[in-house]
């Protein structure tokens, strides 16, 4: 079973519109992470949910909204699509928050914004 | 900015070389950590190393940290053809609760 699971795998759509990425892990873990990977390969933590607490919110638009129903979600709402908003968006989960311990990542969401 | 920098950004060798990538971060850490992403593909967990270690071993691969250089290395030796990915060192700066990732090296390896 997938520890990490992401969903869409692939997203395309149009400026201006707005969408949803899914994410559950089945790990027990009690943190959860958005990562944006732009096209230079480049990793850049977006928010992170400890026991669906935001405790991590890293100068994002709030075009986007993570919401957590229960500590094995955290899903990515994304209001209004730009351009810019094209990447590969990551899930990420670890035991503890923080960066002290291994984070699992799920396989991403390929979003493109036409 | 970002807080790890890799070096080199490409690297191309012959299967069976060994493989030396280097990672410098710029604020002291508790910990870092080296990931690997094949293409298309989510980050998986190669190996971490404690501020208070300077070395550590896992199978084919081989972590130095030097931190009053601030600067950590990832040596695979025999590298095989499955090891062509990108690689990354990610660091968690003191009284931070996020891992920030470097830039990564893209390693190539030829059969």
């Amino acid at each position: 079973d997938t520890a990490v699971s992401q969903t869409p795998k692939y997203l395309v759509t149009q400026m201006g519109n707005d969408k949803s990425i899914k994410c559950e892990q089945n790990l027990g873990h009690d943190t959860m992470y958005w990562y944006k990977q732009d096209s230079k390969k480049f990793l850049k933590i977006m928010f992170s949910y400890n026991n669906k607490e935001l405790i991590i919110n890293e100068t994002v638009p709030n075009r986007f909204s993570p919401k957590s129903p229960d500590k094995a979600h955290l899903n990515l709402h994304i209001n209004s699509l730009e351009l810019g908003d094209s990447a590969v968006y990551f899930c990420a989960s670890s035991q503890v928050r923080g960066g002290q311990e291994t984070q699992y990542f799920g396989p991403g969401t390929r979003l493109l914004v036409l | 900015s970002q807080q790890g920098e890799e070096d080199p950004q490409a690297l191309s060798i012959q299967e069976g070389e060994n493989a030396t990538m280097n990672c410098s971060y710029k604020t002291s850490i508790n910990n870092l950590q080296w990931y690997r992403q094949n293409s298309g593909r989510g980050l998986v967990h190669l190996i971490l190393i404690r501020s208070n270690e300077r070395e550590k071993h896992s199978g084919r691969l081989r972590v130095t940290l030097d931190t009053s250089k601030k600067s950590s290395s990832l040596l695979i030796t025999a590298s095989r053809a499955a090891d062509t990915a990108s690689y990354f060192c990610a660091t968690d700066p003191d009284s931070s609760y996020k891992l920030i990732f470097g830039s990564g090296t893209r390693l190539l390896v030829r059969p």
